[in-house]
């Protein structure tokens, strides 16, 4: 139990288009969910937290207006790099939690901006 | 908000050996401490986790020890084997948010 899926895996698109991520909890609702972005060699650093029905928080320094996350349902969440650039591209992770102290990670998603 | 310093950020050992890691975190209402593995290109796993109204815990060959006075834990791994190789992350999370700030992250890599 408690599966968690990313969609695509990984996508190349051409600078100045938006890319759509899909995060989505295949067998629980998800009463909140987290997205992270993890460059080469580094960590993961939480971008913002989404709470299904609501507007997202983001962390410091995120612009909200460039990675648009729309939480429509318990089980989806959506990540939206509009405009994208070459410093966009980066390892997206997205987390499920039904509970406080549990997050299910999805398998992330591999973004390469040309 | 929570600062979590993680060392070493690379560590090698022979197979066989213990591998220490520690972290340590800034915020004393973080109350809840877990810790990652993650090979190349995979999504973090949960290898195992401390409340802070424990001291230790242990799940076969890994150990967690966490010190609430000086804002510090540890992960142990005795009997390192080669699959053990990986990048280790610590985090910390008050709980009540879930939200979770992790460590900068030690690759380890145990040699034959």
């Amino acid at each position: 139990g408690a599966v968690v899926s990313q969609h695509p895996s990984w996508v190349i698109c051409k600078s100045g288009t938006s890319v759509k991520i899909e995060c989505r909890s295949l067998d629980f609702q998800a009463t909140t969910m987290f997205w992270y972005r993890q460059f080469p060699k580094q960590s993961l650093m939480l971008m913002a937290t989404s709470n299904e029905g609501s507007k997202a928080t983001y962390e410091q320094g995120v612009e909200k207006d460039k990675f648009l996350i729309n939480h429509a349902s318990l089980t989806l969440s959506t990540l939206t790099v509009t405009s994208a650039h070459p410093e966009d591209s980066s390892f997206y992770i997205c987390s499920a939690s039904r509970k406080p102290r549990e997050q299910f990670f999805g398998p992330g998603t591999r973004l390469t901006v040309l | 908000g929570e600062n979590v310093e993680q060392h070493p950020s690379t560590l090698s050992v022979q197979e066989g050996d213990s591998a220490v890691i520690k972290c340590t975190y800034s915020d004393s209402a973080s109350n809840y401490f877990p810790w990652y593995k993650q090979e190349l290109g995979k999504r973090p796993q949960l290898i195992i986790d401390i409340r802070s109204n424990v001291g230790e815990k242990k799940d076969q060959r890994i150990a967690v020890t966490l010190n609430k006075t000086a804002k510090h834990f540890s992960l142990h791994i005795t009997e390192t084997q080669p699959e053990d190789s990986a990048v280790y992350f610590c985090a910390a999370s008050n709980g009540t948010a879930s939200k979770l700030t992790f460590g900068t992250g030690t690759r380890l890599q145990v040699t034959l």
